[in-house]
């Protein structure tokens, strides 16, 4: 069975520094990586997926995240976090096999001013 | 173009009571999966309708069921409710079944509440 672990349930960095947000999976056949973003009462909102090809995937807002192979990670990245990007981020795995999507928990970011 | 979007935005039943949630979705979508984000959780897979069948399901009791119409909007049912289905009930639209080479789009959410 296919699982997404997000090891922070929350994650606080100053405003201008860079943040990551990290995620780990576990998927039989080829890994399809996404990330989402949920604003207080709202639905989610797609930031960026690895499919295949480079292992830099850029998305939007200016987040990007990086797909290691080896240690079964696809971390979300910022360089220069703004205080408007504060929210719940979620990591999901698509399954071939399962034919669904697997979300992890869930991590609030909260960048501070 | 119009995104997601769900009706009613919030519900509040009480327990051996049926729901029915609504979605339609984003112009030119045929295919609708539906979520349950119980508090402080990710969102958990509950089944996906493309071109008006179902097209996988998550590990939901058949008493949460579902319908998708000619205009690719959809409905889920949840009958005999229970207070563990107090949530937050998410569709998300996409194009071409089951794949993941196409995103989600998700509306904002149906917030039930079982008394």
């Amino acid at each position: 069975a296919q699982s997404v672990a997000q090891p922070e349930d929350q994650v606080n960095v100053a405003e201008g520094n860079p943040l990551t947000v990290k995620c780990t999976y576990s998927v039989s056949g080829n890994p399809y990586l996404f990330w989402y973003v949920q604003y207080p009462n709202r639905g989610l909102q797609f930031l960026l997926k690895y499919i295949t090809g480079d292992n830099l995937v850029k998305g939007s807002y200016g987040f990007e995240a990086e797909f290691n192979k080896s240690q079964t990670s696809f971390h979300l990245k910022k360089p220069s976090a703004l205080v408007s990007d504060s929210a719940l981020y979620f990591c999901a795995v698509f399954s071939g096999s399962a034919r669904q999507l697997t979300f992890g928990s869930g991590t609030q970011l909260t960048v501070l001013p | 173009e119009t995104g997601v979007t769900q009706s009613p935005t919030h519900l509040i039943k009480t327990r051996g009571q049926q729901v029915t949630l609504r979605c339609s979705s984003q112009s030119g979508h045929n295919t609708v999966s539906w979520y349950q984000q119980a508090l402080g959780q990710g969102p958990q897979f509950i089944f996906q309708y493309y071109r008006e069948e179902e097209n996988g399901r998550g590990n939901f009791p058949p008493r949460f069921s579902g319908l998708q119409f000619p205009n690719y909007s959809s409905e889920l049912n949840v009958n005999a409710l229970e207070l563990d289905d107090s949530a937050l009930y998410l569709c998300a639209s996409s194009l071409g079944g089951t794949t993941p080479y196409n995103e989600q789009f998700f509306g904002p959410g149906t917030r039930l509440t079982v008394l």
